[in-house]
């Protein structure tokens, strides 16, 4: 069962910022939200993860809603490198990670 | 090894035969995950292994796949008798799943079946 919602895909222009939206409204005290990515023909990536507070590091930033049903994944300066889809994921610790389809997301030059 | 390491990169196999994928995790990860991801779609848990705890195996499609792990090194997915709907990148992804260490999840490149 997905426990996350995310549009099928986005573009953005090169250089701007990438917000990439997901809805978690049924998401537990103990779960957290990830968020990975997979470049074509790759493995997913890990990119970052919170659990309430906005969380920023060298990749991006997760910004989580005081009620914890939403969060948006920003990517300040899009490169054409990060075209990708991007995973968001909810989880409690132990369990698995189930991958939802993602945001296909295409950086335009 | 550096990090996780998937064999073969490809098989071509045809059905009804069986095939072994195998894994190396990353040295020291615990955790040991199994996904499949078919042509332009997402990824689909197949299975967990966590330390000595009894796999988490829910994820397995039918009586035709099995995995095995051996303590905490290598994983073999087995399956049986394929089908050409068994065709996809069979992906292993490995974890330290210590408490208090957050799990982060290293993939490796993958196995690309293909079932004719």
């Amino acid at each position: 069962d997905a426990k996350t919602t995310q549009p099928p895909s986005m573009d953005c222009a090169e250089g701007r910022a990438a917000n990439l939206p997901c809805n978690h409204s049924t998401i537990s005290g103990n779960e957290y939200v990830y968020w990975y990515r997979q470049i074509h023909s790759q493995g997913p990536q890990y990119i970052i993860h919170g659990l309430k507070n906005n969380e920023t590091n060298e990749m991006a930033s997760l910004i989580i809603t005081e009620d914890r049903k939403s969060s948006t994944l920003i990517l300040p300066h899009a490169t054409l490198r990060d075209t990708a889809v991007y995973y968001c994921i909810v989880r409690a610790r132990g369990q698995n990670f189930v991958f939802g389809p993602g945001t296909r997301l295409s950086v335009l030059p | 090894g550096a990090g996780v390491s998937q064999s073969p990169s490809n098989k071509v196999t045809e059905k009804g035969k069986d095939v072994e994928l195998r894994c190396d995790p990353i040295s020291g990860h615990t955790a040991l995950y199994w996904y499949r991801q078919r042509l332009g779609q997402g990824l689909e848990f197949l299975i967990y292994f966590q330390g000595n705890s009894a796999p988490d195996k829910s994820g397995l499609p039918s009586d035709r796949f099995s995995a095995e792990r051996t303590g905490e090194s290598v994983s073999t997915l087995t399956i049986q008798r394929t089908q050409q709907e068994d065709s996809a990148v069979y992906l292993c992804a490995s974890s330290l799943a210590e408490a208090g260490v957050h799990e982060k999840l290293f993939f490796g490149s993958g196995t690309q079946l293909s079932v004719l």
